[in-house]
């Protein structure tokens, strides 16, 4: 049974062109939706958490939301250097975290 | 060091054999979470520790794996009798607690042949 799930699975971005990433989630009882960056070869590292529906954060060019069943990370006039695999994660109540598969995020100049 | 590292960063092992992962967490960290990514797939829960707490090890797949961390130092991951489909990055990431964000090591890339 899919917890997390994160969509689309690759999107293509010419430099400047904003768009938005998907993680829908079905826990219950969320304690937090977590995003990451990672790239090739390294370990995610910590973009944002949400905690409560209506809830948004921001960093740079890029904006989370939360909602009671999804998060978005919009990416804003995106640069190369934004290129990279973007997950998603939600700590259930019993502390354990659901990753999704992520969304590879290309920005061509 | 200033983050969480992991050793080693590659192995590669034969079908049968015992490996052990570690991980150095940041210190003060609580906290302490492994998880295996396999080629193209979300990260997979396997374990975590909270201080002296005992365990949550209900994502370990099978009872050849097991894990220890004694206090809030390091961990290591234990693999025993390893299979083809054990091949995939090993990640440990610790934080100040359970509820706090979690920061990543590098990672163990295994490959069992």
């Amino acid at each position: 049974e899919d917890q997390v799930t994160q969509s689309p699975e690759a999107l293509r971005l010419q430099e400047g062109e904003s768009s938005s990433l998907n993680c829908s989630y079905t826990v219950s009882g969320l304690r937090g939706l977590f995003w990451y960056r990672q790239d090739p070869g390294k370990g995610p590292e910590f973009l944002f958490t949400l905690y409560s529906a209506g809830e948004e954060k921001e960093k740079e060019r890029l904006k989370a939301t939360l909602t009671k069943k999804e998060s978005f990370l919009h990416i804003t006039a995106p640069k190369p250097e934004d290129s990279a695999t973007y997950l998603c994660a939600v700590q259930a109540p019993g502390n354990q975290f659901y990753f999704g598969t992520g969304t590879s995020l290309t920005v061509i100049p | 060091g200033a983050g969480v590292s992991q050793s080693p960063s590659n192995k590669v092992t034969e079908k049968g054999k015992d490996v052990e992962l570690r991980c150095d967490p940041i210190s003060g960290h609580t906290a302490l979470y492994w998880y295996r990514q396999r080629l193209g797939q979300g990260l997979e829960f396997l374990i975590y520790f909270q201080g002296n707490s005992a365990p949550d090890k209900s994502g370990l797949p099978s009872d050849r794996f097991s894990a220890e961390r004694t206090g809030e130092s390091v961990s290591t991951l234990t693999i025993q009798r390893t299979q083809q489909e054990d091949s995939a990055v090993y990640l440990c990431a610790g934080g100040r607690s359970l509820q706090e964000t979690q920061y990543f090591g590098p990672g163990t890339r295994l490959l069992v042949l």
